[in-house]
């Protein structure tokens, strides 16, 4: 069964940082790209980040480029959001989600149930 | 890119069908069938309904239908049961700096 939790949420200041990871299971994690996409508090969806599944590529949305750092260990089958110099706005849950299985997917077949990340003073 | 457009909330009767619209532009929706919908209940993980437009997942009952026409993508739910109240997104791949962009999202309320 394909698994993917979320962890390192948390309350944090703004211009604070956090890492947040998922640790996967249940799948060949090397064999996939993965993503980060976030709820804001009464909003909707929203995609962050991408990784390809060697690491190659990394795409970021332009609220986040320049501060969030995505990043993953295929030896221990984990994905990373690195956040820096937070802001309120990023205040939200985090989701991990995997791309789907084929070369040419362009969705997200299996997510995580999400860590909050809490921007405040 | 900004976010694709959905009706705020869509409600029918058990039984009934609804379809929930996703208009985009011509560098997203229009721009091949790369179209996907999600179902999302408070507090749980997103759930895959349709990829590539029309294409259903396994596991994900016959009720679920994905279409497309120009800049729009539909999701419609037939013969709507009380399990089927969730918000739902879509989302298209846009091959841009901004990969993915999602709808503003539907929340179907069973009456």
């Amino acid at each position: 069964e394909v698994q993917l939790v979320e962890s390192g949420g948390g309350l944090v200041q703004p211009g604070g940082s956090l890492r947040l990871s998922c640790a996967a299971s249940g799948f060949p994690f090397s064999s996939y790209s993965m993503n980060w996409v976030r709820q804001a508090p009464g909003k909707g969806l929203e995609w962050v980040a991408y990784i390809s599944s060697r690491t190659t590529y990394t795409y970021y949305a332009d609220s986040v480029k320049g501060r969030f750092t995505i990043s993953r260990d295929n030896a221990r089958n984990s994905l990373y959001l690195q956040m820096n110099s937070l802001r309120a706005e990023d205040t939200a849950v985090y989701y991990c989600a995997r791309i789907g299985p084929w070369t040419a997917s362009y969705f997200f077949d299996s997510w995580g149930q999400g860590t909050l990340v809490s921007v405040s003073s | 890119q900004s976010a694709l457009t959905q009706p705020a909330s869509v409600s029918g009767s058990p039984g009934q069908s609804i379809t929930i619209s996703c208009t985009g532009t011509s560098s997203d929706v229009a721009n091949d069938n790369l179209v996907s919908w999600y179902q999302h209940l408070p507090g749980k993980a997103p759930k895959l309904m349709i990829y590539e437009g029309t294409k259903r997942p396994s596991g994900v009952s016959n009720r679920f239908s994905g279409s497309k026409s120009g800049n729009t993508a539909s999701l419609t739910i037939s013969g709507l049961q009380a399990e089927d109240e969730a918000d739902y997104y879509c989302c298209s791949y846009t091959g841009g700096s901004t990969l993915y962009v999602f709808g503003t999202g539907t929340k179907v309320t069973v009456l």
